[in-house]
Parts: C-alpha cells; sequence; structure tokens
C-alpha cells in the first residue's frame, strides 16, 4: 500500500523568508500523481500545487515550488516570500495514475511570524 | 459555479444513533470520496464511488457505508455512532482518470464536524 510521510509535524517562518516542508512518499509504481495541499482556519482543502511523476521538471505556482526526487521519492514544497495568508496545515498527497483515490500525509502545521 | 456541499456543518449526537452526513456536487464529477480527519492521521478514506450503484471500501470503512443513487449526491451514513467516530469528515470529487493527462484533482467540501457524546 502507498503511504504518504510528512516528518515535520510543525514549522514556523518568518514573514518574507523562505521555508520548506518535507515529504517522503512509498511507492513500487512508476506512473503516479503527487499533490500540496492548504488547509486554513476556515477548514477548505485548497489544491497548492501538482506533479506529475513523469514530468522531470519541478513544478512551480508563483512562491510555491516543489522539489522532486522521483528516485528518492521525495516531494518537497518551497513558498518563498512568506506571507501571513500562508499560515495553514499543509498536506502532501499522491495518486497513482490509474486510480481514482488519493491518499495523505498527517499534515505539517506551518505558522508564519509578522 | 460548480461546487460541494455538505450537510450539516456541525452536528453532535449520541452513541448509538444513526447519523448520515449529506454530500452535493454540481460538477458532474464520476468520482466521490468521503474522508475522516483526525490530528495525527491527515485524511483518511472511509469510501469511494466511481459512478452511480458503485461503492467501494476505503482504509477505514468499519462502521459507515454509502450509497450512491446519482452523479451528484454521495451521502455517508453511520449505523451507530461511536466516539470513535468523532472527526471532521470531507467530501470530494474527481473527473474520472483513464485519460492519462487528467490528474484527478480532488476537489474538497467544507466539511462537517461530528461529535459523538
Amino acid at each position: 500500500a502507498q503511504t504518504v510521510t510528512q516528518s515535520q509535524p510543525e514549522m514556523s517562518v518568518q514573514e518574507a523568508e523562505t521555508v520548506t516542508l518535507s515529504c517522503t512518499y512509498d511507492t513500487s509504481e512508476s506512473d503516479y500523481y503527487l499533490f500540496w495541499y492548504k488547509q486554513p482556519p476556515s477548514r477548505q482543502m485548497i489544491l497548492v500545487i501538482r506533479q506529475e511523476a513523469y514530468k522531470q521538471q519541478n513544478a512551480t505556482e508563483n512562491r510555491f515550488s516543489v522539489n522532486f526526487q522521483k528516485a528518492a521519492k521525495s516531494f518537497s514544497l518551497k513558498i518563498s516570500d512568506s506571507q501571513l495568508g500562508d499560515a495553514a496545515m499543509y498536506f502532501c498527497a499522491y495518486r497513482f495514475y490509474n486510480n481514482n483515490d488519493m491518499r495523505f500525509g498527517a499534515g505539517t502545521r506551518l505558522t508564519v511570524k509578522p | 459555479d460548480a461546487e460541494i456541499t455538505q450537510s450539516p456543518r456541525h452536528k453532535i449526537t449520541e452513541t448509538g444513533r444513526q447519523v448520515t452526513l449529506a454530500c452535493h456536487q454540481t460538477w458532474n464529477h464520476n468520482n466521490m470520496f468521503w474522508y475522516r480527519q483526525d490530528l495525527g492521521h491527515g485524511l483518511r478514506l472511509i469510501h469511494y464511488s466511481y459512478g452511480v450503484q458503485d461503492t467501494n471500501k476505503g482504509e477505514v470503512s468499519d462502521g459507515y457505508s454509502v450509497s450512491r443513487s446519482n452523479t451528484e449526491d454521495l451521502p455517508l451514513t453511520l449505523e451507530s455512532a461511536a466516539s470513535s467516530q468523532t472527526s471532521v469528515y470531507f467530501c470530494a470529487s474527481s473527473e474520472g482518470t483513464g485519460d492519462f493527462r487528467n490528474t484527478g484533482e480532488l476537489f474538497f467540501g467544507e466539511g462537517s464536524r461530528l461529535t459523538v457524546l
């Protein structure tokens, strides 16, 4: 079974600085998708960024980028120029390409200090 | 705009009672999912459906059931609520796979907080 591990239960960053959230996953498959979701205090789950495993280029979305290391099964999220609105719970998730269900890590709570 | 809505948003019930959480989506997605969120566990899959009349068990399905009579709705039923089922429940939907370009992004409802006393 696929598992997703987020080893940092909590992280903090100073406003305007950069922070990296870690995620590793376990799979025997070669084709899959990886995601980072953000959950602010409102509880709404918001997609931050996605990565297709067959793509070597790391995905970027404005201030958010990933470092995808397929051989190491690592998928970290980098947030640049952190803003107060980035404070949230962040979940890493995995989905095998031919399967519809998604598996989540336990989450990392990010605090942004002014 | 298309959306996915859950009701009720908050519910308190007693042990042993039957509870149903509603989920309605207007995305016209074939796939629908129920997750529960607990501290330290992230989101865990309870049940899912790939289309009308299709239902499947997830990793934590004991004590829960679902039925899919139309595309839009996937209600989650707790047959006899237990304190261990106190949690926040999320419904989600996604487009079907089969097209390799479709990443299967999940669209989530706002969650339903259930407390079982």
